[in-house]
């Protein structure tokens, strides 16, 4: 089935650690998207990728990091400088008629 | 304002319309969408109309779109308890999408 793939569904991150969240699409989507929920809020951009190798800042970058080696994956790494964490984390690509389409989301917890 | 405003709560009972409405802020959006979010789960695109449309229907969704005012609404035809969730809108700015902050939508049975 085509779809856009997250992992994993919940991650626990202890002080000092960084994590890698993992976006996978078989969609052939050039752009890809990383978002954070937090409860009662909207999605915030994080991080987003037109093509291959390139990537830019979104609003919330400070404390990510992230890569675009293939079409097919975009990393999320939350590293140890970015205090809060804790959210929901989305990734998207980006299809025909300029619309988004979701992972499942992964829901990342700080021991 | 720069945000994307929908108002946070709508209750409704099984089989009633509901509506949600929307205020967006880009007049030069060109794409503007409606996602349903379940508990737990990722964004589902439910339905997007582009700028130069009033209206759209699709089965029991309809969007009417006013940019005069940059109001965007979404109605659902004879509401279901499966309807429950959590309902975005978002325009396209450039690159960026804009979401407003949600209308969590209860059904009432």
């Amino acid at each position: 089935d085509g779809g856009i793939t997250q992992s994993p569904k919940y991650l626990f991150r202890k002080e000092g650690q960084n994590v890698t969240l993992s976006c996978e699409q078989n969609l052939n989507h050039d752009a890809m998207y990383w978002y954070r929920q937090d409860p009662g809020q909207g999605l915030r951009l994080i991080y987003y990728s037109q093509i291959v190798n390139d990537f830019q800042k979104g609003d919330i970058a400070e404390g990510y990091s992230v890569s675009r080696e293939k079409k097919e994956s975009f990393p999320l790494t939350v590293t140890s400088a970015q205090k809060n964490p804790t959210a929901f984390y989305l990734c998207a690509s980006l299809g025909g008629q300029q619309t988004q389409y979701f992972g499942p989301g992964t829901r990342l917890l700080v021991l | 304002g720069e945000d994307v405003e929908q108002s946070l709560f709508l209750s409704v009972r099984e089989g009633d319309s509901s509506v949600i409405n929307c205020t967006y802020t880009d007049s030069s959006s060109t794409y503007l969408y409606w996602y349903k979010q379940e508990p737990g789960a990722g964004l589902q695109l439910l339905t997007y109309i582009f700028s130069n449309m009033d209206m759209k229907q699709d089965q029991r969704l309809t969007v009417l779109l006013n940019k005069k005012d940059k109001h965007l609404s979404l109605r659902i035809a004879d509401t279901q308890t499966g309807d429950s969730a959590i309902y975005f809108c978002a325009e396209r700015r450039s690159y960026k999408y804009i979401f407003g902050t949600g209308t969590r939508l209860k059904v009432l049975a």
